[in-house]
């Protein structure tokens, strides 16, 4: 089984909607989580933390869910240039190379 | 300005003649990995070092080396490229987390496509 899992899409949206993209990972005892954002041929970068009580910046959301064991991505109001892959990142304290990455959703936002 | 560098960023080569990629960093980091992307398959982490002269095996090491002699450089090389390294490479690097393992915030190069033929 898979650290952590993610729907790869793709999700096709119209501009102005709202998506929500979700994570799962398969250790319960891991301790922080993050979304990144991967645009087409570019380098993945950090796009927010998730905290334990939700955080929200400008129109995206992140959200944990520790009994279940899955992290959310809510964005709201998408904009075209919200178009990209994002990846979720769960590190865990099962030893020192404990960070791992999920195969990414691809967002796709339509005019 | 904060950055991780990578060259060469483009590369067609041919079975089995050794290339190496660089990879540079300036901000200090103690933990420095590579990934290879491959469509479907997400980042997969190749080798990984959490300081100098510190490096292991990730997922996928098969057909790679790396060193890491001094802090700020972690150079990947393929000593004899197969068609089935053809890949977009990633360079990461972070400052240390738990038990000197990466933090959430990585910074990656601009990545490095390889095509072996």
């Amino acid at each position: 089984r898979k650290e952590v899992e993610q729907d790869p899409g793709p999700f096709n949206v119209p501009e102005g909607a709202t998506v929500a993209f979700n994570c799962t990972y398969s250790n319960s005892a891991s301790q922080s989580f993050f979304w990144y954002r991967q645009d087409c041929r570019k380098e993945p970068k950090l796009l927010m933390s998730v905290y334990s009580s939700g955080n929200e910046d400008g129109r995206f959301t992140a959200q944990l869910n520790r009994a279940s064991q899955y992290i959310s991505l809510l964005i709201r109001d998408s904009k075209l240039s919200d178009s990209a892959t994002y990846l979720c990142v769960v590190i865990d304290q099962t030893g020192a190379n404990n960070l791992f990455f999920g195969t990414g959703t691809r967002l796709t936002v339509i005019p | 300005e904060a950055q991780v560098t990578q060259n060469p960023r483009y590369l067609i080569t041919v079975t089995g003649k050794k290339l190496t990629v660089t990879c540079s960093q300036n901000m200090n980091h103690e933990y420095m990995s590579w990934y290879r992307q491959d469509p479907g398959l997400g980042l997969r982490q190749i080798y990984y070092s959490m300081n100098v002269e510190v490096t292991d095996k990730g997922d996928v090491p098969e057909g790679y080396k790396v060193s890491r002699k001094e802090k700020r450089n972690f150079p990947l090389i393929l000593e004899s490229p197969s068609p089935n390294q053809t890949s977009l490479y990633f360079c990461a690097s972070s400052s240390p987390g738990l038990a000197g393992g990466p933090t959430g915030e990585l910074f990656f190069g601009e990545g490095s496509r390889l095509t072996v033929l």
